[in-house]
């Protein structure tokens, strides 16, 4: 049981490239999130997914795509990277009405 | 919207003390639940506690304990014994307003704590 799990750990993208994070539960989780956390700026929520094949915006959406693949899986897209998009992504999941999160180990993302 | 405020940035204790860390928030929601989470260097986030808010009885994870006053809408974490594997970054989380059945979370801006041996 990995629990949460996050590809690639590490990235180096250029102004404009275009990238996909990937992040996987094996818990059969219904909801899963996306969040960035940002120096003196705690975790804020991208985007989230209540269901397969639902996905809403979160508090700072801009710049970011998701898909939910399957129940399973809940990527992040890139299209064009910019600097202030900079930061450590973790991927969250959690069980239908139920309130605790669990975490994924991060993805550390530099945009020069 | 929904705010959770940590006043302190950082904190330090000695190692066997014990130390308290803060936590304001703000909700409308009557139906709600509190979270401390744990993120040493590694950068994994580690659930501490939970509370839930129709619960009176202060939640308790062996030396983690909090003391949630729900009309001043405060949630502090307390840790006894301070060990040094207690070093970390500790963010206190909210639930956020329930749409779609999703359970969003809002977080603090965390509070650094170090551990002197």
């Amino acid at each position: 049981n990995a629990g949460v799990t996050q590809t690639p750990k590490f990235q180096v993208l250029k102004t404009g490239q275009s990238m996909t994070l990937q992040c996987a539960q094996d818990m059969n989780h219904n909801s899963m999130y996306w969040y960035r956390q940002d120096p003196g700026m705690g975790l804020r929520l991208i985007y989230y997914s209540a269901s397969e094949g639902t996905t809403d915006k979160g508090e700072v959406p801009n710049g970011y795509n998701v898909s939910r693949l399957n129940k399973r899986e809940f990527s992040l897209r890139l299209e064009s990277a910019a600097p202030s998009q900079t930061s450590v992504y973790f991927c969250a999941s959690s069980a239908h009405r139920e309130d605790t999160q669990y975490f994924g180990p991060g993805t550390r993302l530099t945009v020069l | 919207a929904q705010t959770v405020t940590q006043s302190q940035p950082e904190m330090s204790v000695q190692e066997a003390e014990t130390v308290t860390l803060s936590c304001t928030y703000d909700t409308s929601e009557s139906d709600y639940y509190l979270f401390w989470y744990k993120q040493p260097p590694s950068r994994q986030m580690i659930l501490v506690i939970r509370q839930e808010a129709y619960k009176q009885q202060n939640a308790t994870e062996n030396r983690f304990s909090v003391n949630f006053q729900k009309a001043a809408k405060s949630f502090s974490l307390k840790i006894s014994d301070s060990q040094l594997g207690d070093a970390a970054m500790y963010f206190c989380a909210s639930r956020g307003p329930r749409q779609g059945g999703s359970e969003k979370l809002v977080f603090g801006k965390g509070t650094k704590l170090t551990v002197n041996p």
